[in-house]
């Protein structure tokens, strides 16, 4: 039972590299998120879907795309990599029950740009 | 503005003791609360959790109180075991809110010490 699956584990940049960080999940979730922690803030929410097809802006979008082409997909993208977005990326997926909203996480994507 | 806050960062106790969490919010329309863990290298697993309308939920050692009026939420871990050391993250959601998203706090590391 894989659950959420994050590709890939690591990855160093150099500013103004681009990549497409994936999430995939199998547990027919309709709701999908794309997080990002650093030291001493939490968990900040980039974007998320709603379901395939939808995208959404989070608390932190700037620099950040996204693309659910796919419901167990969930693509994040970064165009042209700074410095800034050096973090720890964390996908969580979630059914759509409004009352009672757990996300699975998966274990996350560790970025480096220099 | 930080709508959910962890004000310890760290806390330690020792094996067998109390461990309490504490996490305070802002957001009067949140209507749902969560606590996860989360160990170095891995995602965010879900904990337990916690509806407005209770104000204590229990599972095994793990219980969280909710009160509302001080809008203050707490995690309590009895007896502390060392396979709890971990960083421990408070959120909420609003039934109304787009996606049911989730506002997390900062987290707070929980030492356990044998």
């Amino acid at each position: 039972n894989a659950g959420v699956t994050q590709t890939p584990k690591f990855r160093v940049l150099k500013t103004g590299q681009s990549m497409t960080l994936l999430c995939a999940q199998d547990m027919n979730h309709e709701y999908m998120y794309w997080y990002r922690q650093d030291p001493g803030m939490g968990l900040r929410l980039i974007h998320y879907s709603v379901g395939e097809g939808t995208t959404a802006k989070g608390e932190v979008p700037d620099g950040y795309n996204v693309s659910r082409l796919k419901k167990q997909n969930f693509l994040l993208g970064l165009e042209s990599a700074a410095p800034s977005q050096t973090s720890v990326y964390f996908c969580a997926s979630s059914n759509r029950v409004a009352a009672k909203n757990i996300q699975y996480f998966g274990a996350g994507t560790r970025l480096s740009v220099l | 503005d930080q709508q959910v806050k962890q004000n310890s960062p760290s806390l330690s106790v020792q094996e067998g003791r109390i461990s309490i969490l504490n996490c305070d919010y802002t957001n009067s329309m949140f209507d749902y609360f969560l606590w996860y863990k989360k160990y170095p290298a891995e995602g965010p697993t879900f904990l337990i959790s916690i509806s407005s309308i209770k104000d204590k939920n229990e599972d095994g050692r793990f219980t969280v109180f909710l009160n509302k009026s001080a809008k203050h939420l707490s995690l309590h871990i009895v007896p502390s075991q060392p396979g709890d050391s971990a960083v421990y993250f408070c959120a909420a959601s609003a039934r109304e809110t787009s996606g049911s998203r989730l506002t997390f706090g900062e987290g707070t590391q929980l030492t356990v010490n044998p």
